[in-house]
């Protein structure tokens, strides 16, 4: 079965600094790789994606991921956070289970920003 | 607009009193899914739904039932809700095997 760890429940970055979020996930065949952002209040939104091909991901807001079979890793990453992007961040992997679109989460990342 | 709909946003109901909250989207999507999340255990599937009339349970299903009667629609029903079903539940559509996942606003459940 396949499984998303992220072992950072709490990060708290200046605004303008730089922003990297890990994501360590278990899957026995190529994965398929999300990250969602959720705001305070709100349903998921999702940043950016990974299916195939270049590892190295844009999303939307300036975010980007970059995939690394050999770490088993997806971390996102920002090079200037601003003060809207505090929010709860998760990695997901995807899989297919007898048909179903399953996503299994990551415990997620809570983003402080501080001004 | 595209979207995913969930109502009620917000619900305290007693212990073993039957609800339901709806879900609805508008995107035609095949694929629809449920998720509670819970702090500290990020978001669990409860029940899927690959097409009408194609169910099956996610992770977490005890308590749960779910009906796909028409393409648009995915109801959760709770037969007998419990104190440990005091979640907040998404919904999710997404329109073919492992594309993207859109979510609705979220269902907050207390159950007292």
């Amino acid at each position: 079965a396949q499984s998303v760890t992220q072992p950072d429940i709490h990060i708290t970055v200046s605004e303008g600094a730089s922003l990297e979020l890990r994501c360590n996930y278990s899957y026995g065949a190529t994965p398929y790789l999300f990250w969602y952002v959720q705001s305070p209040g709100q349903g998921l939104q999702l940043l950016l994606k990974y299916f195939s091909g270049d590892t190295l991901v844009q999303g939307i807001k300036g975010f980007e991921a970059e995939f690394k079979r050999s770490q088993s890793s997806f971390n996102l990453r920002k090079p200037s956070v601003h003060w809207s992007d505090a929010a709860e961040y998760f990695c997901a992997v995807g899989a297919f289970t007898g048909g179903g679109n399953k996503l299994t989460f990551g415990t997620g990342t809570q983003l402080k920003v501080e001004l | 607009e595209a979207q995913v709909t969930q109502n009620p946003r917000y619900l305290i109901t007693v212990t073993g009193k039957k609800l339901t909250v709806t879900c609805s989207q508008n995107m035609n999507h095949e694929y629809m899914s449920w998720y509670r999340q819970d702090p500290g255990l990020g978001l669990r599937q409860i029940y899927y739904s690959m097409n009408v009339e194609v169910t099956d349970k996610g992770d977490v299903p005890e308590g749960y039932k779910v009906s796909r009667k028409e393409k648009r629609n995915f109801p959760l029903i709770l037969e007998s809700p419990s104190p440990n079903q005091t979640s907040l539940y998404f919904c999710a559509s997404s329109l073919q095997r492992m594309t993207e996942a859109f979510f609705g606003q979220g269902t907050r459940l207390t159950v007292v």
